[in-house]
């Protein structure tokens, strides 16, 4: 199993440029997320999705688009990039829900710099 | 709405010293809680879990207890490897289980 896996691992973005960072899973998970992490703040909730079909929001979903096609694979999309999008990006998955007895597993991370 | 609250760091350690990490949390209902690492570079990993108070989840040396009564999960160690130098990071998830909430991470630098 190769687990969750990310591309690209860094990226460099002028603003108003729109991208899609990818995130795909081998484990079947259902649950799958997004989450931004910048200094100080720890890691934020930006969308998820409970299965194919479902998203819904996190803590800062403006600025960000996901749609789940397919179990495997949750993409998530800048529409135009901003400076403040500057961040570290991880996408996670989970078997379903999670909870104590549905660990999360998180992908490597994409570093994002918008100038 | 829910929160997590983790002391700041950086937190410098001599090697076999003894760490905790506070951290407490503000949440409705019963939330199952977490201690995350992150390595440089890398993407978080599970590092130990809590469903239930008085609940202590364990590993790799590493312990936390969850308490209910005083909205805490400290995470302790009692001695310090120089590989154990990363971030830590204080988790919750909700009751539905949909949403994770995270500390601001707590960076711990141990010293040979």
């Amino acid at each position: 199993n190769a687990g969750v896996t990310q591309t690209p691992k860094f990226q460099v973005l002028k603003t108003g440029q729109s991208m899609t960072l990818q995130c795909a899973q081998d484990m079947n998970h259902e649950y799958m997320s997004w989450y931004r992490q910048d200094p100080g703040m720890g890691l934020r909730l930006i969308h998820y999705s409970v299965g194919a079909g479902i998203t819904d929001q996190g803590e800062v979903p403006n600025g960000y688009n996901v749609s789940r096609s397919t179990t495997e694979d949750f993409p998530l999309r800048l529409l135009s990039a901003a400076p403040s999008q500057t961040s570290v990006y991880f996408c996670a998955s989970s078997y379903f829900r999670v909870t104590v007895d549905n660990e999360q597993f998180f992908g490597p991370g994409t570093r994002l710099t918008v100038l | 709405g829910d929160s997590v609250t983790q002391m700041e760091g950086p937190v410098t350690l001599s090697e076999e010293a003894f760490l905790t990490i506070n951290c407490t949390y503000t949440a409705t209902g019963y939330p199952s809680l977490f201690w995350y690492v992150q390595y440089p570079g890398e993407g978080l990993q599970l590092l130990l879990k809590a469903t239930k108070a008085d609940d202590k989840g364990s590993n790799k040396g590493f312990e936390a207890t969850y308490r209910k009564e005083t909205t805490s999960f400290h995470l302790e160690k009692g001695s310090v490897q120089v590989s154990d130098s990363a971030v830590y990071f204080c988790a919750l998830s909700d009751q539905r289980g949909f949403k994770t909430i995270f500390g601001a991470g707590t960076r711990l630098f141990v010293k040979a």
